[in-house]
């Protein structure tokens, strides 16, 4: 089955700045959904990209996807404290509509 | 318009007991799904319900778990008899069904239930 990883595991970056993080997936998608979690509580959606898309924006964020590499990327420009969380990115295939999730990237964004 | 909400928020149950899980969808979503994290570990699919039909459940650990969704609104999720591997996050989520049946939309989560076995 396939899997989703993310990159890197871990981000620490200081208010204003941009965070990057990366997800790479095994098999052919239908779509591709990150989804942000605050310590303790559940997942909020920030943002779905379909498999004929490559690029989408939504407030601070940026979505890039390469189906060719089975990569994709999320922007957060000009962080906040508040964007401190962790992103998990989620796969579906086309008759499937069950998402596989990566295993994450935990953001830190200090003052 | 109310989110996905799920019942209880935390609940620590011993080994061998019963515990069931309470999820309700965004109204009018048709899809529900429900999903788990242990520890440590990544989020991971359970099953799948179209209404009140199972649609897929390829991601249940085993026959002690048991998922409802009579008249096609709620769902449960029934452990019995629990098991300490049980412990984790249980999340539930709902999505629109889209024109042609097998089209993805954009799943909504619940805040979790956290399953504590001990």
């Amino acid at each position: 089955s396939q899997q989703g990883e993310e990159d890197p595991q871990a981000l620490s970056i200081q208010e204003g700045e941009n965070a990057t993080m990366n997800c790479s997936y095994k098999t052919s998608i239908n779509n591709l959904q990150w989804y942000r979690q605050n310590s303790g509580r559940g997942l909020v959606h920030l943002i779905l990209i379909r498999s004929n898309e490559r690029e989408k924006h939504s407030g601070r964020l940026r979505v890039t996807l390469d189906t060719s590499k089975k990569s994709s990327s999320l922007l957060i420009t000009a962080s906040r404290a508040a964007d401190t969380a962790s992103y998990f990115c989620a796969t579906d295939r086309t008759g499937f509509q069950k998402l596989v999730f990566g295993t994450g990237t935990r953001l830190l964004v200090s003052p | 318009e109310a989110g996905v909400t799920q019942f209880p928020s935390h609940s620590v149950i011993e080994k061998g007991q019963t515990v069931t899980l309470r999820c309700d969808p965004i109204s009018g979503h048709d899809n529900l799904y429900w999903y788990r994290r242990v520890m440590g570990k990544e989020i991971k699919f359970l099953l799948h319900f179209v209404k009140e039909s199972k649609q897929d459940e390829s991601g249940m650990p085993n026959n002690r778990f048991l998922a409802e969704r009579t008249g096609g609104t709620y769902s449960t999720l029934k452990v019995q008899p629990a098991e300490l591997e049980d412990s984790g996050v249980y999340f539930c989520a709902s999505s629109r069904r889209l024109a042609g049946g097998t089209s993805t939309d954009t799943q909504y989560f619940g805040p979790g239930t956290r399953l504590t076995v001990l």
